[in-house]
């Protein structure tokens, strides 16, 4: 397996408290993504980075901040965390034009 | 219209059928090919990449078709542990990984 992890694996929050999915991978591929997934929807791209400091929007990127400042990690902040963030969030990482490896996932629950 | 379109099913097919399940993508600059599984909202998995000339694994055989832009995945005598979400991907490269909605596959006794 690839090696990927994403911490926490789990977290319940209170609204409108911010909020950090790590996720760290020892591959040092170029592009980790942060993917959404709900029932209904599939997995929604939030934002990705392309190298250090170098990040993109995806589709679902409103209320989401990014940062990467090492290759290994990509951090995922949620400033102020609605019920609306409840989901599973994954963590991914790619090389070029190869397949993607994912962590285990992270369940959020905002109350 | 969705750069990634899958058929989101449910398929419900019986042990021992042959099941297909079909992909379209709307960019014709796309790269690359991937089928993943995905169990029970844990991480999506590769299942196989998809190449031109076509590719088989065992039971699972995957298609490319560039012309019309189509990708399929065929699995031959279905088990019950078939059952999951199949997902096409896409990757178009310079870091876009395009997903479909995932096609779900029950396999019954």
């Amino acid at each position: 397996d690839a090696g990927i992890t994403q911490s926490p694996r789990h977290k319940v929050t209170e609204t409108g408290t911010p909020v950090t999915l790590r996720c760290h991978q020892t591959e040092n591929h170029r592009y980790m993504y942060w993917y959404r997934q709900d029932p209904g929807h599939g997995l929604r791209l939030i934002h990705y980075s392309y190298g250090v400091k170098d990040t993109d929007k995806g589709e679902v990127s409103d209320g989401y901040s990014v940062s990467r400042s090492k290759t290994e990690d990509f951090l995922l902040t949620l400033e102020s965390a609605t019920s609306s963030q409840t989901s599973v969030y994954f963590c991914a990482i790619s090389e070029s034009y190869y397949e993607a490896f994912f962590g285990q996932g992270t369940r959020l629950t905002v109350v | 219209r969705k750069e990634v379109e899958q058929d989101p099913g449910p398929f419900n097919v019986p042990e021992g059928a042959t099941v297909a399940f079909n992909c379209t993508y709307s960019n014709s600059a796309s790269q690359s090919f991937f089928w993943y599984r995905q169990d029970c909202r844990k991480e999506p998995k590769l299942l196989m990449s998809v190449y031109s000339s076509g590719n088989e694994d065992g039971r699972f055989t995957a298609q490319l078709n560039r012309a019309s832009q189509y990708i399929s995945l065929l699995i031959r005598d279905s088990k019950l542990s078939d059952s999951a979400t199949y997902l096409c991907v896409v990757n178009m490269g310079g870091g876009k990984l395009i997903f479909g909605q995932g096609t779900e596959l029950s396999v019954k006794p």
